[in-house]
Formats: C-alpha cells, sequence, structure tokens
C-alpha cells in the first residue's frame, strides 16, 4: 500500500497477557518509530530505528516492553504482561532517509480489560 | 533535554478569521521543524514542513520560523470549520529523523 499500515486496529486483551502490535512502513523508508498516545494526551516516543543501527530505546516504559524490525520493514512491538495502564493508541510512523516528516499509521487502539 | 512547547488551547477563532498557532523549542540545534493536524480519533497528518528561517506558504497554511528566537508558528487564513483540529509541532534533528513533538494546540474554529 502507499502509506503505513498497522494491524490490528483495535485490540481488546486481559491484563496479564502479551500482545503484538505490527507496523508495515512505507516501502523505502528506513526510519520507523512507535510512539504511544493515551486519550487527550500528546504522543510519547517509545522507540525508533533506522537502517541497521542500534535502535533507540530511550523511550520505552519498562522492560515489559520491546520491539524488533526485521530486514529494515516490518516492525513488531510487544508488550508483555500487560496491565490497564498500558491502554492507548500505539501509532507507528515511518520517514524517508531525507527527512522530510514521519508518516503516520492509522494506530492500533489497546485496551487492557 | 529537547524540549517543544505550545500552548494547548483551546484556540477558538471566528470562521474566516487567521487562526496562529506558536510554537518554541530548547535546542538551537534543530534542523527541521513540521506541523501535523490530528483530528479527534484519527492519526497525525503532515501538513507544512520548514527547513529555514522566514515564511513558507502552501495554500491557506504559512508556516514561519525565526531560529534566532527559537521559534515556528504556523498561520491558517480563512479558517473553517473543518480545520478544528489539534496542531502538533514537531522539531527535528539529525537532517529530521529525530524528532520532538509539542503538546499540540487545539484549535476550535467557530461557525
Amino acid at each position: 500500500g502507499a502509506g503505513v499500515s498497522q494491524s490490528p486496529s483495535n485490540k481488546v486483551t486481559e491484563k496479564g497477557k502479551d500482545v503484538e502490535l505490527r507496523c508495515d512502513p512505507i516501502s523505502g523508508h528506513t526510519a520507523l518509530y512507535w510512539y504511544r498516545q493515551s486519550l487527550g494526551q500528546g504522543l510519547e516516543f517509545l522507540i525508533y530505528f533506522q537502517g541497521n543501527s542500534a535502535p533507540d530505546k530511550s523511550g520505552l516504559p519498562s522492560d515489559r516492553f520491546s520491539a524488533e524490525r526485521t530486514g529494515g520493514s516490518v516492525s513488531t512491538l510487544t508488550i508483555q504482561r500487560t496491565q490497564q495502564e498500558d491502554s492507548a493508541v500505539y501509532l507507528c510512523a515511518s520517514s524517508p532517509r531525507q527527512g522530510r516528516g514521519a508518516f503516520f499509521g492509522q494506530g492500533t487502539r489497546l485496551t487492557v480489560v | 533535554q529537547k524540549e517543544v512547547e505550545q500552548n494547548s488551547g483551546p484556540l477558538s477563532v471566528p470562521e474566516g478569521a487567521i487562526a496562529s498557532l506558536n510554537c518554541t523549542y530548547s535546542d538551537r540545534g534543530s534542523q527541521s521543524f513540521f506541523w501535523y493536524r490530528q483530528y479527534s480519533g484519527k492519526s497525525p497528518e503532515l501538513i507544512m514542513s520548514i527547513y529555514s528561517n522566514g515564511d513558507k506558504e502552501d495554500g491557506r497554511f504559512t508556516a514561519q520560523l525565526n531560529k534566532a528566537s527559537q521559534y515556528v508558528s504556523l498561520l491558517i487564513r480563512d479558517s473553517q470549520p473543518s480545520d478544528s483540529a489539534t496542531y502538533l509541532c514537531a522539531v527535528g534533528w539529525n537532517y529530521g529523523q529525530n524528532f520532538v513533538f509539542g503538546p499540540g494546540t487545539r484549535l476550535s474554529v467557530l461557525p
């Protein structure tokens, strides 16, 4: 597709379960970002991948959160032992090397019950 | 610590007026500046980018950058109710591949 694709669009999970969120960036974009946005709040940076470089994980809130990017393309954000405070919209964005801004996917709304 | 500040709003303007949204940033080394529009329940959409001092116009939107004052603004001319959204300022470095987002300003255009 032409844009950033995220799946699933919505995810309801029970507290304590693990979840995986997927992001398929725009073809050719070397940079990929994960953000989290709680209701009515701003964007919270989670992690940043750039090509084959080591990711910038400085925004991950706890060691329950991890992310991978395979083959420089698709990324998966994994949240282990989910907690209710993990409920939020998780947004993925990608950017071309030329740094022309980041383009967001539609997000995954995660609800932990 | 790179910080980006915006007035949270809401900023209310009448239809047809000029809406002025402001953003300040802390890192003098910042290289690129972006404005995003986010409708309620939707993801942010990139609407403007600016890289050098001065004005950049795109339709009803004008971005203004003053690096000496560490200030970037977005003007929306002839505001429409459909412009009602939250506007996020983002400041980038490393040729725009690292970003910091401001908290956003909520704009309400009243018919």
